[in-house]
């Protein structure tokens, strides 16, 4: 059963910095992974779309990198700005019956003025 | 607009009562799902419909019930039966099913049992 694991889970940066999320899968045998945001009280925003054939994926100042082998994706956020701040999601599709899409925890992020 | 419409946003239940949470896609997707959300618990799927008048259980769907009866609509009916039913609903919707498409998410409807 896969399983995505996102560390840390809360992260508090200065305006302007340059951060990184991490987001570990157990089962390395994916054709996509997806990050997703989360404003308090709402639903999900999808942000990036990383296909396997794929490497990274940007959008913005925003960017999303996989690495299958060794079961990893990072998001990279530029300049972060307090805007920035809200909760952050990746999920991967389980091998199990639908293949459907199994969550990390979140990393909830502040971006400080 | 193309979208997901998830209603009532909030909505209040006795114990003992069903109650039906409605979401509409205009996307023209495929797939349709339901996600519960509690605090420090993530996203855990109910319910899913690859295809209309198709539907399969999730890893948590004891207590729910779904239809898929049009392509555009996936109403989750919560059942006297859930026993903790207080918690944040989300509808999804993607173009293919089975984890290929990008998950797309409505709103949310917030639950509470008093």
């Amino acid at each position: 059963k896969q399983e995505v694991t996102q560390i840390p889970a809360a992260l508090s940066v200065p305006e302007g910095e340059n951060l990184v999320l991490n987001c570990s899968f157990t089962d390395s045998a994916i054709y996509n992974l997806q990050w997703f945001r989360q404003d308090p009280g709402k639903g999900l925003t999808s942000l990036l779309l990383i296909q396997s054939s794929q490497r990274e994926q940007t959008s913005g100042r925003l960017n999303a990198s996989l690495d299958k082998s060794s079961g990893r994706s990072t998001l990279y956020i530029a300049a972060s700005q307090p805007g920035d701040s809200a909760t952050y999601l990746c999920a991967a599709p389980g091998m199990g019956a639908g293949n459907m899409l199994t969550f990390g925890g979140g990393t909830r992020l502040m971006v400080k003025p | 607009d193309g979208g997901i419409t998830q209603s009532p946003k909030y909505l209040f239940r006795k114990e003992g009562q069903n109650v039906t949470l409605s979401c509409e896609q205009n996307l023209n997707h495929d797939a349709m799902y339901w996600y519960r959300q509690d605090p420090g618990q993530g996203l855990r799927l109910i319910y899913y419909s690859q295809i209309v008048n198709d539907f399969q259980k999730g890893d948590i769907a004891e207590g729910y019930s779904v239809s898929r009866e049009k392509k555009e609509s996936f109403p989750l009916t919560v059942t006297s039966a859930q026993k903790n039913p207080t918690a944040f609903y989300l509808c999804a919707s993607s173009l293919p099913g089975g984890g290929f498409g990008e998950l797309f998410f409505g709103e949310g409807s917030r639950l509470t049992v008093l």
